[in-house]
């Protein structure tokens, strides 16, 4: 089943304005991997963490491995129009004959002008 | 630059009715999956392989048949379509050893009347 918690379920943002997302988990992960998906597109990786405390940009995006290694957190800074989408996190888990990757349930992210 | 090609984009069946989902990739990637999305939900995990002629069961394999004849090739089946398989299917694929980085096709939206 699901092993990733992702808050909040949606926002509603003016441009402009910065965004915080994050996810947790009861299980410990050594990767935390956030993507982005764009209306009737699949997702598109963005920032990949490896490093417990580890924060990593991409622009305006910034992520971060939490401490704990349960739990990470998405940042958007002076949101523009193309931020809109959904937001996953996402870790892998050891299943079967390979790590698979476990989805969280998605940061629907709207912004207005 | 195709990355991974979903075919068809769009398709409604009635119940009981059988199809399959084509997946291709281009990127010589052993490792390929299938994910079905549903408001709320996330992604879950369908099936998945490892390299041609391998293949495995996720989280939520019932309904759905694949196959792995070619390391291109990832093909989804449904034998007998119920509503419940209502969903936007993603087929993902990746390189071998320690990378989780999934590179996503651009789905297919599936009602079942």
């Amino acid at each position: 089943g699901q092993q990733l918690n992702q808050s909040p379920q949606s926002m509603f943002i003016q441009e402009g304005e910065d965004v915080s997302m994050n996810c947790t988990s009861s299980s410990i992960f050594n990767t935390w991997l956030w993507y982005k998906q764009e209306p009737g597109e699949g997702p598109v990786l963005l920032i990949a963490l490896y490093k417990a405390g580890e924060l990593t940009s991409n622009g305006r995006l910034t992520a971060q491995f939490g401490i704990t290694r349960k739990d990470s957190f998405l940042n958007i800074s002076a949101s523009i129009p193309s931020d809109v989408g959904i937001y996953f996190c996402a870790g892998p888990i050891s299943s079967g004959s390979a790590r698979q990757l476990t989805f969280g349930s998605g940061t629907q992210l709207t912004v207005l002008p | 630059n195709a990355g991974v090609t979903q075919t068809p984009k769009f398709q409604v069946l009635k119940t009981g009715q059988s199809m399959t989902l084509q997946c291709a990739q281009d990127m010589n990637h052993e490792y390929m999956s299938w994910y079905r999305q549903d408001p709320g939900m996330g992604l879950r995990l369908i099936h998945y392989s490892v390299g041609a002629g391998i293949t495995d069961q996720g989280e939520v394999p019932n309904g759905y048949n694949v196959s792995r004849s070619t390391t291109e090739d990832f093909p989804l089946r449904l034998l007998s379509a119920a509503p419940s398989q209502t969903s936007v299917y993603f087929c993902a694929s990746r390189g071998q050893g320690y990378n989780e980085k999934l590179f996503f096709g651009s789905g297919t939206q599936l009602s079942v009347l």
